[in-house]
């Protein structure tokens, strides 16, 4: 199957600092990716939807100023959590749509766990 | 609203049982149900299914879709230790590209 690779896997940061996480389809490109947050225990949060190109479209409770999305290109997407705080500490996994067979199909990055002290 | 709801929330299960994990959902312009497995990273995909009644199948694992009643079931056949994980059902719908994902069914096996 399609490959999607995350870094970095994890990250600690202080208070005020900015982190950039980046998201790359490895064998495939993608027009959509995606970009999850999910705390201890729950499902999936979607944070936004990201088109190679053009800006991302946000969910509703989401700060597009705090996670600033940026999908350069067909194969990489970046989020950047910007002036971090301890509440953003959580567990952001990216996917990237694959539609080069005919059916398409999200894959998952393997995450990246963000800790804010 | 899209709604996904998965059951049981979570079970208990020897090495050697089957289990069923049930998704069923309400969505507008339903495309496709994914199923995924989740250890301690990202979610890995199992199946994307998208008509009534084909049964996908993976090894010890197979999953179905009834498009009619709205719901599709995993199961996983003489379970090990390694089946041991959070099983996601997603629906794709076919306008807006999102998925939309159910709570969860966290499955130990014990030895």
């Amino acid at each position: 199957g399609a490959v999607v690779s995350q870094h970095p896997s994890w990250v600690i940061c202080k208070s005020g600092t900015s982190v950039k996480i980046e998201c790359r389809s490895l064998d495939f490109q993608a027009t959509t990716m995606f970009w999850y947050r999910q705390f201890p225990k729950q499902s999936l949060m979607l944070m936004a939807t990201s088109n190679e190109g053009s800006k991302a479209t946000y969910e509703q409770g989401v700060e597009k100023d705090k996670f600033l999305i940026n999908h350069a290109s067909l194969t990489l997407s970046t989020l950047t959590v910007t002036s971090a705080h301890p509440e953003d500490s959580s567990f952001y996994i990216c996917s990237a749509r694959d539609g080069s067979s005919g059916i398409e199909t999200q894959y998952f990055g393997p995450g990246t766990r963000l800790l804010v002290l | 609203e899209d709604k996904v709801v998965q059951s049981p929330l979570s079970l208990v299960v020897h090495e050697g049982d089957t289990v069923t994990l049930n998704c069923s959902y309400e969505v507008t312009n339903f495309r496709s149900l994914l199923w995924y497995k989740q250890e301690k990273k990202a979610p890995t995909f199992l199946f994307m299914l998208t008509s009534s009644g084909i049964e996908k199948k993976s090894g010890r694992l197979s999953s179905i879709l009834d498009k009619k009643e709205l719901f599709s079931i995993l199961n996983i056949t003489a379970t090990q230790t390694g089946d041991s994980a959070v099983y996601l059902c997603a629906v794709d719908k076919a306008a807006g590209n999102k998925l939309t994902f159910g709570g969860g069914t966290r499955v130990l096996v014990k030895p």
